[in-house]
Order: structure tokens, then C-alpha cells, then sequence
């Protein structure tokens, strides 16, 4: 089955204290990103990747980091999380194989409360 | 600047009844349009998509959705909502050729009571 898994799907941690969201992908998709969802605010996106080893800034990529280094893994990375970081992440992936309209496909989410 | 604009937060209608979600849109070029759905501690699903051709696409659970190349928008129908689509819906936009920017609204919940 084609899908996008991220975990943990609920934590909460304390301010300052280092952790990494996982994100995996099966189909093979050159695309992934990362996005936060916030009440009235919608999606934005935080980063992207093209492929292995290229990735780039999103909306709003402060206080984050990502990794790309296989095609089917795209971790977030919060090295030192803040309040204004507690929110809804996801993962999402595309990929030129879908026709080329690049739909996006996504995670379940991850809920992250930072206290 | 590019943007989505989802002017309804919140879209109340009787089941059975005929129901429509707005979304306008100010991107450069000839986009991709697209309709998502958020049930509940879950993931968006993909419901539609716009790229070419006839205004009027079909997707899945029985929504369609109207582009309006004038207008800029792109809204989604459906000619009798379920109380099972009661959600929240987005609408996103994608500049062609590039698979890494995409658009979103705000959302609209929508709400469709027995």
C-alpha cells in the first residue's frame, strides 16, 4: 500500500530538549516536504526536498532542520524546541510518476506540544 | 504574492442538501488546482485535482469541482452532502513545474447536519 508514515504521531516534550520526527515514503517519490498546520493559518510549508542530499528553505524554516540522505526518509529535526513550535506537522511526498501533476501525498500527522 | 484565499471558515448545510466550498486563487501562470479533505486526527486526502481541459472535474466521494479561469477560483460541490463529509477542506495551488511549492487555504470546516 502506497503511503507516507511519520512517528511519533503524539509527543510532548520540554523547551530546549532535542528531538526528530521521521518521516518514510514507499513510492519512490523524488519530492518530500514538511509542513505545520496552526488553526486559521492553514499549511505552510517549513522544507522541502528535490531528491537525495538537496534540500532547501520553506515559509517557515526557523528552528528546524531536515536531512535527505535516502530517498524514502526525510526526518525533521527540532535541536532546540520552543513553545511557538507546538503544532501539527506533516510530512507529505510527490513525485514526477504521478502523471506529473505531482499531487501530494501525506502522513497521518504529528501532534507536538512543547512546554 | 502568491495566495489562497478560503473566504468561509466554516460552511453549515442539511444533509441531503446541495453544498459548496469556495476558494479563489492568486498565483502567476496556469496552475494545478487541487481539493483536499482532513477528517479528525488524520492526514489530508487528495479528493480532486484541476490541470487541463474541462472545467468541471470529478472526484472522489461524489464532490466535484468548477474551475473558473476568469473568476480565479475553483470550488468544490456536491449535489447532496452526507453527514459522513462533515470535515475540513483545503484548497491548494501549484505552480506547474515546480513539485515543491504548493499554495494552501486557510480551510473551511465543513459541517452537515442529519
Amino acid at each position: 500500500e502506497a503511503q507516507v508514515t511519520q512517528n511519533p504521531r503524539y509527543l510532548i516534550t520540554v523547551t530546549g530538549k532535542k528531538l526528530t520526527v521521521t518521516c518514510s515514503q514507499n513510492m519512490n517519490h523524488e519530492y518530500m516536504s514538511w509542513y505545520r498546520q496552526d488553526p486559521g493559518l492553514g499549511l505552510r510549508q517549513i522544507y522541502y526536498s528535490m531528491n537525495v542530499e538537496a534540500t532547501d528553505k520553506g515559509d517557515v524554516p526557523e528552528g528546524y532542520k531536515v536531512s535527505r540522505k535516502e530517498k524514502r526518509n526525510f526526518p525533521l529535526i527540532l535541536e532546540s524546541p520552543s513553545p511557538n513550535q507546538t503544532s501539527l506537522y506533516f510530512c507529505a511526498s510527490t513525485g514526477t510518476g504521478t502523471g506529473g501533476t505531482g499531487e501530494l501525498f501525506f502522513g497521518e500527522g504529528s501532534r507536538l506540544t512543547v512546554l | 504574492a502568491q495566495s489562497v484565499a478560503q473566504p468561509e471558515d466554516q460552511v453549515n448545510v442539511a444533509e441531503g442538501n446541495p453544498l459548496t466550498v469556495k476558494c479563489t486563487y492568486s498565483v502567476s501562470g496556469n496552475p494545478y488546482l487541487f481539493w483536499y479533505v482532513q477528517y479528525p486526527n488524520r492526514g489530508l486526502q487528495f479528493l480532486l485535482k484541476y490541470i487541463t481541459g474541462d472545467n468541471l472535474v470529478k472526484g472522489s466521494y461524489g464532490f466535484e469541482a468548477e474551475f473558473n479561469k476568469s473568476q480565479t477560483s475553483f470550488h468544490l460541490k456536491k449535489p447532496s452532502a452526507l453527514v459522513s463529509d462533515s470535515a475540513l477542506y483545503f484548497c491548494a495551488v501549484r505552480v506547474r513545474m515546480n513539485f515543491n511549492k504548493f499554495y494552501f487555504g486557510s480551510g473551511t470546516k465543513l459541517n452537515v447536519k442529519p
